[in-house]
């Protein structure tokens, strides 16, 4: 079975610049969530979604960090305007419904903002 | 935002020996899910814990519920090098979908 893919797996890109990442749950699975992790911090959860409506975003740094769900097998997280602090490695899970399900992680896309 | 304690935050050990981490925290969970991360990896599902109390097995790792709800401990028997990797214990409270993680265990294991 696939599992959650993610792309781009590395983006280089200069401050100011907008950035999308791109999430493909896994078929079946209605909740995907979009995790940020730095050294500093560890893994965070950005925002969640469920059966593609936005549940909860109080992890979204600030407006310049937005995300959509236009159907249930695709995700995007957009970052506009990046800033160098925003270069981090980004993962987006996914997990059937209920609330004992555990959730399973793409491999990530590492972003450099420079 | 919430956390979970992790420790130790490290570990080096020689091949064959057996490894030990906990998890603990001021609240209760429902759910607590053991994951490990390889470099340049996402995290991958090793075991996951439904009940207070409960002891599951998955190989060489074996992973209990804290009978107060509040900690969790993985052990790892005879270790073996591509068990190197982070190591993070996670929580799910009730009625929430949101996933607390802890810091993470690195561990190294010398051959």
């Amino acid at each position: 079975d696939a599992g959650v893919i993610q792309s781009p797996r590395h983006e280089v890109t200069e401050m100011g610049q907008e950035v999308t990442l791109r999430c493909k749950p896994i078929s079946g699975h209605d909740y995907l969530f979009w995790y940020r992790q730095t050294m500093m911090r560890g893994l965070e959860l950005l925002i969640y979604f469920n059966n593609n409506v936005p549940i909860d975003d109080s992890g979204m740094p600030e407006d310049r960090f937005s995300a959509k769900m236009p159907n249930a097998s695709f995700s995007t997280l957009k970052i506009q305007p990046s800033e160098p602090r925003d270069s981090a490695v980004y993962f987006c899970a996914s997990s059937n419904s209920g609330f004992l399900r555990p959730q399973h992680f793409g491999d990530g896309t590492r972003l450099s903002i420079l | 935002g919430q956390q979970l304690n992790q420790s130790p935050q490290s570990m080096f050990i020689q091949e064959g020996e057996d490894v030990s981490m906990n998890c603990t925290s001021s609240s209760i969970f429902n759910t607590w899910l053991w994951y490990k991360q390889d470099p340049g990896e996402g995290p991958v599902l090793l075991i996951a814990l439904y009940k207070a109390g409960e002891l599951t097995s998955n190989g060489r790792l074996t992973a209990q519920f804290g009978i107060t709800r509040k900690d969790s401990f993985l052990n790892i028997s005879a270790s073996i090098p591509s068990d190197v990797g982070i190591y993070f214990c996670a929580g799910l409270q009730g009625g929430s979908e949101k996933l607390v993680f802890g810091k993470g265990m690195k561990l190294t294991v010398n051959p």
